[in-house]
């Protein structure tokens, strides 16, 4: 079936880089998304990936895209502290709609 | 360009008792989909909407249900409450296709007692 899994926790100082990891199931997802949620927040559209691309960058985020391993990563240079919330990795079901992981929270320490 | 708005914010219910939760999607985008967030099983997809027409149904019971109006915006109704109905109730539009990315609202915490 399909599915997409990724860690639960990233703690990291400020100013260095973060690096979410997600597996997804569905090889013939066409598109592959990152999504932001804050407390008490919905959810924000960060980016996303084609899957015929290898890379895509914008601004300081970087995502990886290895169609073979079925592994998507999203790298945000230079963290924040007001980039602590929890990361949502999605792939577009067999249906058209989105299929979460249960989110990585990332914490960012000054 | 407004983003989704989806009202009311936070709602208190009773067991047996409905809800109607309503979404007004960015302008322009003519498809509307809901999901359902919860802490055990995070988020889960319920339906998508497109043109006043379900194009897409996940695994929820009949209680929910949904509907689209000429303009776009949705309303999603749950009839019969239960506590485990308790939950963010997100709603997202798109554009179009199904490969267009979806833009989600605040979303609707339901609260059911």
């Amino acid at each position: 079936g399909e599915d997409v899994e990724q860690s639960l926790f990233l703690s990291v100082r400020e100013g260095d880089s973060s690096v979410i990891n997600c597996t997804y199931t569905d090889s013939s997802s066409t598109y592959l998304y990152w999504y932001k949620q804050e407390p008490g927040a919905g959810l924000q559209l960060l980016t996303y990936i084609f899957s015929n691309m290898d890379m895509k960058q914008d601004q300081r985020l970087t995502v990886l895209l290895n169609k073979k391993d079925k592994h998507l990563s999203l790298r945000i240079a230079d963290t924040q502290t007001g980039d602590s919330a929890i990361y949502f990795c999605a792939e577009r079901g067999s249906q058209g709609n989105l299929i979460f992981g249960k989110g990585t929270k990332l914490s960012v320490k000054p | 360009k407004a983003g989704v708005t989806q009202t009311p914010r936070y709602l208190i219910k009773t067991r047996g008792q409905q809800v109607t939760l309503s979404c007004s999607p960015i302008s322009g985008h003519r498809s509307v989909s809901w999901y359902q967030q919860t802490p055990g099983q995070g988020l889960q997809f319920l339906f998508e909407y497109f043109s006043e027409t379900q194009r897409n149904k996940g695994n929820f019971p009949g209680r929910f249900s949904g509907r689209q109006f000429s303009n776009s915006r949705s309303e999603m109704n749950v009839s019969t409450l239960e506590l485990g109905d308790s939950a963010l109730y997100l709603c997202a539009s798109s554009l179009n296709s199904q490969a267009d990315p979806q833009y989600f609202g605040p979303g609707t915490r339901l609260l059911v007692l």
